[in-house]
C-alpha cells in the first residue's frame, strides 16, 4: 500500500479557502485517492476520490497532478465547523478499499 | 436507513475479560471492517469481511476474534482483555466495488 505524507496540523480562518496537500510518491498505477473528514468522537466521513486531474463535489475539490505523486484536497470557503482531522488515503483497486490505511491525517483548525 | 451502528457506546472491562462489540448495517454491504483508534492516532485496521463467512485479518488482529453469520451483523470478539486494548472501536461497511466507508459512532473501550 501506498504511504502517504500530510501536514500533521494547519490553521486557517473562517471564509479562507483550505489546501491540504498529500504526497504519495510511491503510487501504484490502480490506486485511488480517497479523502476522508473526522470529527471528534465521530467515525471517518467520506469526502471525495479521484483518480487524476480534477474532481469536484457540493463539499471540496481534489487537485491530482499529471504524475499523481501528490494531491490537494481544497475547501472552499472555511467555516467554524470544518475544524476537524482529514485523512488522505492511497489504494484501493487491486488490495480492496475496505483495507485502506489511515495516516495520522491533518488536523485542520478554523478560527473566527 | 440506520446506517451503521455499534453497541455499547461505552465500555469499562477489567483485565482478563472478554466481551464482545457489536456491529450492524442495515445497507446490505457485502464489506465490513473493524477498527481502533487510539489517542492522537489514525484508524488501524484489525479485521474485516468480504462477505457473508469469510474473514480475514487486518494490520492489527492479535487479541482479537472475528465471524461473520450473516450480511448485516460483525462482531468483534475481545478474548481476553489487556490494557493496551484500550481504545476507540470503529465498525465500518462498503458496498462490493465500492470506494466509500460508512463508519459507525465509535465504542469507547477502557481495560483496568
Amino acid at each position: 500500500l501506498a504511504k502517504t505524507t500530510q501536514p500533521i496540523s494547519m490553521d486557517s480562518y473562517e471564509g479562507q479557502e483550505v489546501n491540504i496537500t498529500c504526497s504519495h510518491n510511491n503510487i501504484a498505477t490502480n490506486d485511488y485517492i480517497t479523502w476522508y473528514q473526522q470529527f471528534p468522537s465521530q467515525g471517518p466521513r467520506f469526502i471525495i476520490q479521484g483518480y487524476k486531474t480534477k474532481v469536484t463535489n457540493e463539499v471540496a475539490s481534489l487537485f491530482i497532478p499529471a504524475d499523481r505523486k501528490s494531491s490537494t484536497l481544497s475547501l472552499p470557503r472555511v467555516s467554524l465547523s470544518d475544524t476537524a482531522v482529514y485523512y488522505c488515503l492511497v489504494g484501493g483497486m487491486n488490495t480492496g478499499f475496505q483495507k485502506l490505511v489511515f495516516g495520522t491525517g491533518t488536523r485542520l483548525l478554523v478560527s473566527p | 436507513n440506520a446506517g451503521v451502528t455499534q453497541t455499547p457506546k461505552f465500555q469499562v472491562l477489567k483485565t482478563g475479560q472478554s466481551m464482545t462489540l457489536q456491529c450492524a448495517q442495515d445497507m446490505n454491504h457485502e464489506y465490513m471492517s473493524w477498527y481502533r483508534q487510539d489517542p492522537g492516532m489514525g484508524l488501524r485496521l484489525i479485521h474485516y469481511s468480504v462477505g457473508a463467512g469469510i474473514t480475514d485479518q487486518g494490520e492489527v488482529p492479535n487479541g482479537y476474534n472475528v465471524s461473520r453469520s450473516t450480511t448485516e451483523d460483525f462482531p468483534l470478539r475481545l478474548l481476553s482483555a489487556a490494557p493496551s486494548q484500550t481504545s476507540v472501536y470503529f465498525c465500518a461497511s462498503s458496498a462490493r466495488g465500492a470506494y466509500e466507508q460508512y463508519f459507525g459512532p465509535g465504542t469507547r473501550l477502557t481495560v483496568t
